[in-house]
């Protein structure tokens, strides 16, 4: 596609069920990133691929959280066990190494 | 450990006049700079980089951002203001031996243009 795509655009989820938030990069882009950003910040870095090998994942708040991105093209964020204080917009990003940064839209997760 | 400061969360200039929004950043190692824009319901999308060589940056439509070192700053600034300009911008860092791209964000600037 044109840009980075991600589903579901919005997410609502009972506080305890599991959520999985996917992420289609620009083809050909080898770097992608997963960012959190709460209401009224910035975002923040979750985690980076590199192809299929997940290089840093420094940025996961809790081991609730698990990213994979196996054939090194679509990428899922995963949440179990979601808490009120996961809600946040979800945002992927990718690029060429190095280079510019694509945003996609987001998925705003919404538990309640 | 390495922060941005975004002075003002929001900021209401008229149409026609200048814009600044200022960027701050602490860091022990020489840092990568960026603005990123976000329109409503759209991704966040690069503006300015600052990597090395040049401290000012030109962007389209007349934007720049300059890099001053011994202020740790990274302001934006506009000559004058569109209504298309409103939205939310973001400064943001990365540092060298790392991942370019894994970007410490600071927490917006919400810019209104007024008629």
């Amino acid at each position: 596609g044109a840009g980075v795509s991600q589903s579901p655009r919005y997410k609502v989820a009972k506080r305890g069920q599991d959520v999985a938030l996917r992420c289609d990069p620009i083809s050909g882009h080898v770097s992608l990133f997963w960012y959190q950003q709460a209401l009224g910040q910035g975002p923040e870095f979750l985690t980076y691929f590199q192809n299929e090998a997940q290089l840093d994942k420094s940025g996961l708040p809790s081991d609730r959280f698990f990213a994979e991105r196996p054939e090194g093209s679509v990428s899922t964020l995963k949440i179990q066990r979601t808490q009120q204080e996961d809600s946040a917009v979800y945002l992927c990003a990718s690029s060429v190494v190095h280079e510019k940064l694509f945003f996609g839209s987001g998925t705003q997760l919404s538990v309640l | 450990a390495q922060s941005v400061t975004q002075l003002g969360s929001h900021v209401s200039v008229s149409e026609g006049a200048l814009v600044l929004l200022r960027c701050n950043y602490s860091s022990s190692v020489p840092p990568y700079l960026f603005w990123y824009v976000q329109y409503p319901n759209q991704g966040l999308q690069l503006l300015l980089k600052y990597t090395t060589g040049a401290t000012l940056v030109k962007g389209i439509n007349g934007i720049e951002a300059e890099f001053k070192k011994s202020e740790t700053s990274f302001h934006l600034t506009k000559p004058s203001a569109h209504m298309s300009d409103a939205a939310e911008y973001f400064c943001a860092v990365s540092f060298f031996g790392g991942a370019t791209n894994k970007l410490i964000f600071g927490t917006g600037t919400l810019l209104a243009v007024q008629p």
